[in-house]
């Protein structure tokens, strides 16, 4: 079976750095996805973790560690339009199993 | 590029009739398609894989009859409720592997939302 866990919600200022931590226990792994979904919208993606270690991409950055089962999305400069639910999913044979998500309030 | 869409938006239907809901890959061809239902405040949930030409995969608990699955092509599947009751009300999402993409990328349509009074 698949078991990710992830923080309901968290809120930050704008300007500031917000970590969404991800832990997993799945029977099978290829890679671990993190999206964005804003409400009533389908995720988009923004990154994907195969190797242990930190994948940076502008403002975000993701990082797995395999032998933890934990991976985490970080947010840096956070600007309101980051308000929204970020999903951990991993993927396990083509197939994606997603955590419940965590939203994300971005405050002025 | 990679662009998926869903047709329709949103749908209002009532209890005991079929909705139909189209998946489309716009600019390219996906081997597989993926439906996912997601009520609100919780994750998306994977109904069924479908392949082109083959019948549909269904996870575990997800009524194969009630969810008719169909993937005539390559860039199309289409995923029929069948008789509908307002516990089927959801937020359809499917998502599109491309032939040419990353073995583990998945695009996703912008949903379907079903509400069935």
């Amino acid at each position: 079976g698949q078991n990710i866990d992830q923080p309901t919600e968290m809120t930050a200022t704008e300007g500031a750095i917000v970590q969404i931590n991800c832990t997993y226990q799945t029977s099978g792994f290829n890679g671990l996805f993190w999206y964005q979904q804003h409400a009533g919208e389908a995720p988009t993606f923004l990154s994907y973790n195969v190797l242990d270690g930190l994948e940076e991409k502008g403002r975000f950055s993701s990082f797995l560690s395999r032998s933890k089962g934990y991976s985490y999305l970080l947010l840096k400069e956070l600007q309101m339009k980051d308000s929204a639910s970020y999903l951990c999913a991993v993927s396990n044979d083509y197939k994606l199993s997603f955590g419940a998500g965590t939203t994300v309030t971005v405050r002025a | 590029g990679a662009v998926v869409s869903q047709h329709p938006s949103w749908v209002i239907c009532k209890s005991g009739t079929s909705v139909k809901i189209e998946c489309r890959s716009l600019d390219f061809q996906a081997t597989t398609m993926f439906w996912y239902r997601q009520f609100p405040k919780q994750s998306l949930m994977l109904m069924a894989t479908s392949n082109e030409g083959s019948k549909a995969t269904y996870e575990q608990g997800v009524e194969k009859d009630k969810f008719l699955i169909n993937h005539a092509s390559l860039t199309l599947s289409t995923l029929t409720v069948t008789s509908a009751h307002p516990e089927d009300s959801s937020f359809y999402i499917c998502s599109a592997r491309s032939i040419a993409g990353g073995p583990y990328e998945q695009y996703f349509g912008p949903g379907t939302r079903l509400t069935v009074t």
